[in-house]
């Protein structure tokens, strides 16, 4: 089973747009720890947020903004005022307490800003 | 500035070549991981280590083999390269405990068997 869901493909927005990526995980551990990554055209994975599960506070920074629901096993990311340089893949990760910090990443979400 | 080092950003081998990816990470970070990321299926891990010359199987282990003779390095083996491996590998290294950190990805190295 998948550990971590990413069902949105593909997301096209214009430029100044606001829009959420949506990231469902699954696991038994109570304690873990939740991830996005960016994925610029150059290739290399931007680290943006790390949440542990005891921590439930939506975090803002910047035009980014991150809503942690245990309640739906979700870790949604919003971007706000959408801007070129934020075209890219996304990735939501995983990593449970207890299996030696081994990281389960979504397939990823590709988010295309159009001027 | 801390960093994960892959040897090549760029490779092309024949079919049935052995091939070594070589990861470097100047963190002193106890783990470190071999992914491989292919259109549509995301990031999908290979290979781990825990420590030095400690491996563990990940989701996709056939056809590779992995080395870890000092805690810095991570070597990726194709112990004979198919076309079906091409791909683009990341390497990355993390803190035992992931509490206080975050994964640190090399560049990549996108490899093409022909």
């Amino acid at each position: 089973a998948q550990k971590v869901t990413q069902a949105q493909t593909e997301i096209s927005v214009v430029e100044k747009e606001d829009v959420t990526l949506d990231c469902v995980y699954e696991t038994r551990d109570t304690t873990y720890y939740l991830f996005w990554y960016k994925q610029p055209p150059s290739g290399e994975l931007v680290f943006l947020i790390r949440r542990n599960s005891f921590d439930e506070q939506n975090e803002i920074s910047g035009r980014y903004s991150w809503n942690f629901q245990k309640s739906t096993s979700s870790f949604n990311f919003t971007i706000t005022a959408s801007q070129v340089v934020d075209s890219a893949v996304y990735f939501c990760a995983l990593s449970e307490g207890g299996t030696g910090n081994q990281f389960y990443f979504g397939t990823g979400t590709s988010l295309t800003v159009i001027p | 500035d801390v960093k994960v080092t892959q040897s090549s950003r760029y490779l092309v081998k024949r079919t049935g070549e052995k091939v070594f990816l070589e990861c470097v990470q100047d963190m002193d970070h106890e783990n470190m991981f071999w992914y491989r990321q292919d259109p549509g299926l995301g990031l999908r891990l290979i290979y781990f280590s825990y420590d030095v010359k400690m491996k563990e199987k990940g989701d996709i282990p056939e056809g590779y083999s992995v080395s870890r003779e000092k805690k810095e390095r991570f070597s990726l083996i194709l112990e004979s390269a198919s076309t079906n491996q091409t791909s683009m590998y990341l390497c990355a290294s993390i803190l035992r405990d992931p509490g206080n950190t975050e994964a640190f990805f090399g560049q990549g190295t996108r490899l093409t068997v022909v």
